[in-house]
């Protein structure tokens, strides 16, 4: 009875290729969330889909293309990998408006290497 | 652009010790959360605080939120090897969007 999830949990490639993770919540949140986790630990919202729509989208490389085919999956599809795309990515999901603050709901991440 | 610093960004300590983190902000947050993430998994919400001067318990775990609501602190009181992890604290102030801190690296050793 996983809350989030993500596939693959790892994934190692070769530079140039594309790839994609998929993620899934079975809590019935409308918000779902893309975050990049670097070596250094530190977390940084990439996208952000509410009810399929994309409400955030902060300072990232158009090779990054989020996909919402419903409220309960948000995947994350990467063009032209670089090296500098080596991090961990976390899928999260929050409760609607008025009954949270905000609290991010996270799956165990997808660790991507790229050669 | 919100920032949250952390500090200590490592602190390593003897089991039964007691510690602080703090996470300060030049900016207003409408609630701050406190997550902790263990190697290999995603980081679990710990607690939530949303009014200024705000004290939360959880166990030995003890939460305040400024008054101002630009920064908190976590106590941890007696500390066990099972708190070892990674402490970020996130600060919600624009729609759905979370600003998370730069991370305290606690270890603690038996």
């Amino acid at each position: 009875d996983t809350a989030v999830s993500q596939t693959p949990k790892y994934l190692v490639t070769q530079m140039g290729n594309d790839k994609s993770i998929k993620c899934e919540q079975n809590l019935g949140h409308d918000t779902m969330y893309w975050y990049k986790q670097d070596s250094k630990k530190f977390l940084k919202i990439m996208f952000s889909y509410n009810n399929k729509e994309l409400i955030i989208n902060e300072t990232v490389p158009n090779r990054f293309s989020p996909k919402s085919p419903d409220k309960a999956h948000l995947n994350l599809h990467i063009n032209s990998l670089e090296l500098g795309d080596s991090a961990v990515y976390f899928c999260a999901s929050r409760p609607p408006s008025g009954s949270s603050y905000n609290e991010q709901f996270f799956g165990p991440g997808t660790r991507l290497t790229v050669l | 652009t919100q920032l949250l610093e952390q500090s200590p960004q490592f602190l390593s300590i003897q089991e039964g010790e007691n510690l602080t983190v703090y996470c300060n902000s030049s900016s207003v947050f409408s609630s701050l959360q406190w997550y902790r993430q263990e190697p290999g998994e995603g980081p679990v919400l710990l607690v939530t605080v949303v009014t200024g001067g705000e004290v939360k318990k959880l166990k030995r775990l003890t939460f305040q939120f400024g008054d101002a609501r630009k920064d908190s602190s976590l106590h941890i009181t007696a500390a066990q090897p099972g708190d070892t992890g990674l402490y970020l604290c996130a600060g919600s102030g624009g729609y759905q969007k979370v600003t998370f801190g730069t991370g305290t690296k606690l270890q603690v050793i038996p």
